[in-house]
């Protein structure tokens, strides 16, 4: 039983389209996240949901919307997709909204590649 | 706020080789701090962390200590294996609950 499962896991569009991506978890966690990585790696941190609450909102163009149904979902939709949007996007949960001394478990990633 | 640097990769070793890669940070506090690896084709998974100075995190023969004096977390194993090649990330964990990540050091072990 996968813990954080992310669909589609491959994603291939043109550009200017609009996307999801789902995010769920079978944790019970409380809190939800999605980071961005680069094609160097780089991971950034986009959105964090605790409680179906936004409690992060990074510096993200506002094309980029996060929606949380319950404390299980997470996902992210993404308008008018831009060349610079290819990297892979990775759902993370964690219990509690303090990350501090506990522990994130990540998806398996989502890539999206925009034409 | 929080940062975290880590050496540059690609590193590349021979099986049963001594790994160290260093990871320093800046931070507000005493924040905890944290090893991830990603496998290929994977997402993250937590290595290690250790919560407070001279806490050693240890997991599958890695280790990091956290040194508050030279504010590193450098990650060690004595001996690679094959299986061990991956990203690894350092992480340290700031006042607003955010995890915020290094930027990656690959390891390629060679048989």
């Amino acid at each position: 039983d996968t813990a954080v499962s992310q669909t589609p896991k491959y994603l291939v569009t043109q550009m200017g389209n609009d996307k999801s991506i789902k995010c769920e978890q079978n944790l019970g966690h409380d809190t939800m996240y999605w980071y961005k990585q680069d094609s160097k790696k780089f991971l950034k941190i986009m959105f964090s949901y605790n409680n179906k609450e936004l409690i992060i909102n990074e510096t993200v163009p506002n094309r980029f919307s996060p929606k949380s149904p319950d404390k299980a979902h997470l996902n992210l939709h993404i308008n008018s997709l831009e060349l610079g949007d290819s990297a892979v996007y990775f759902c993370a949960s964690s219990q509690g909204d303090r990350v501090g001394t506990g522990e994130l478990f990540f998806g398996e990633g989502s890539r999206l590649t925009v034409l | 706020g929080n940062s975290v640097t880590q050496m540059e990769g690609p590193v590349t070793l021979s099986e049963e080789a001594f790994l160290t890669i260093n990871c320093t940070y800046t931070a507000t506090g005493y924040p905890s701090l944290f090893w991830y690896v990603q496998y290929p084709g994977e997402g993250l998974q937590l290595l290690l962390k250790a919560t407070k100075a001279d806490d050693k995190g240890s997991n599958k023969g890695f280790e990091a200590t956290y040194r508050k004096e030279t504010t590193s977390f450098h990650l060690e194993k004595g001996s690679v294996q094959v299986s061990d090649s991956a990203v690894y990330f350092c992480a340290v964990a700031n006042l607003g609950g955010k995890l915020i990540f290094g930027q990656g050091t690959e390891l390629s072990v060679k048989p």
